[in-house]
């Protein structure tokens, strides 16, 4: 089965920094992996995916994701964290057909971006 | 004109009740899920509706039984609660495999 680890639990950043969010993936065939954000008592928000062409994928709210087919990761960036972004992010992977409607996910990394 | 709806929003109950979430998308889409979130935020489908049809049934107690009317609405019925059934319940639909998961705000589940 396809899965994403977040390795960090936690993320902590000043505003106006870079905020780098990591994932890595383990699939057996082509990866199909998302990104998702969730605000405090709300529900997930996608925010982007990749599932094929170029490894640097935009986003909503500023942010990009970068492929690296190599390393099996699939990092979110963002060149300029703001407060507004502390949240709990979530990335995920499409399982393989015949379970290819199923996402699994990471256990998520919160990010808290300090003013 | 919310995209994805849950009703409701906070259940309050005890053991051995039986309650039912209802969720409706207004979308169009194809394909309807329920996800549960325990209380480290650890997300995991439960089940999923393609056109009405069960595509994914993960391994969760009989006491879970999802019912989806039409495509537009898929509904959680769980028997007999227990404590350990208290999580926050989404709902989520998308077009089809690949595309991108829309996700309703939730249903607070409190079994006492």
């Amino acid at each position: 089965a396809q899965s994403v680890a977040q390795p960090e639990d936690q993320v902590n950043v000043a505003e106006g920094n870079p905020l780098t969010v990591k994932c890595t993936y383990s699939v057996s065939g082509n990866p199909y992996l998302f990104w998702y954000v969730q605000y405090p008592n709300r529900g997930l928000q996608f925010l982007l995916k990749y599932i094929t062409g170029d490894n640097l994928v935009k986003g909503s709210y500023g942010f990009e994701a970068e492929f690296n087919k190599s390393q099996t990761s699939f990092h979110l960036k963002k060149p300029s964290a703001l407060v507004s972004d502390s949240a709990l992010y979530f990335c995920a992977v499409r399982d393989d057909p015949p379970n290819d409607y199923k996402l699994s996910f990471g256990a998520g990394t919160t990010v808290t971006v300090r003013a | 004109d919310t995209a994805v709806s849950q009703t409701p929003k906070y259940l309050v109950t005890q053991m051995g009740n039986d309650k039912s979430i209802k969720c409706e998308q207004n979308l169009g889409h194809d394909t309807m899920y329920w996800y549960k979130q325990d209380s480290k935020k650890f997300l995991k489908i439960m089940f999923s509706y393609n056109n009405k049809e069960l595509i994914i049934n993960e391994t969760v107690p009989n006491r879970f039984s999802p019912k989806s009317p039409d495509k537009a609405h898929l509904n959680l019925h769980i028997n007999s609660l227990e404590l350990g059934d208290s999580a926050v319940y989404f709902c989520a639909s998308s077009k089809t495999r690949n595309y991108e998961q829309y996700f309703g705000p939730g249903t607070r589940l409190t079994v006492t």
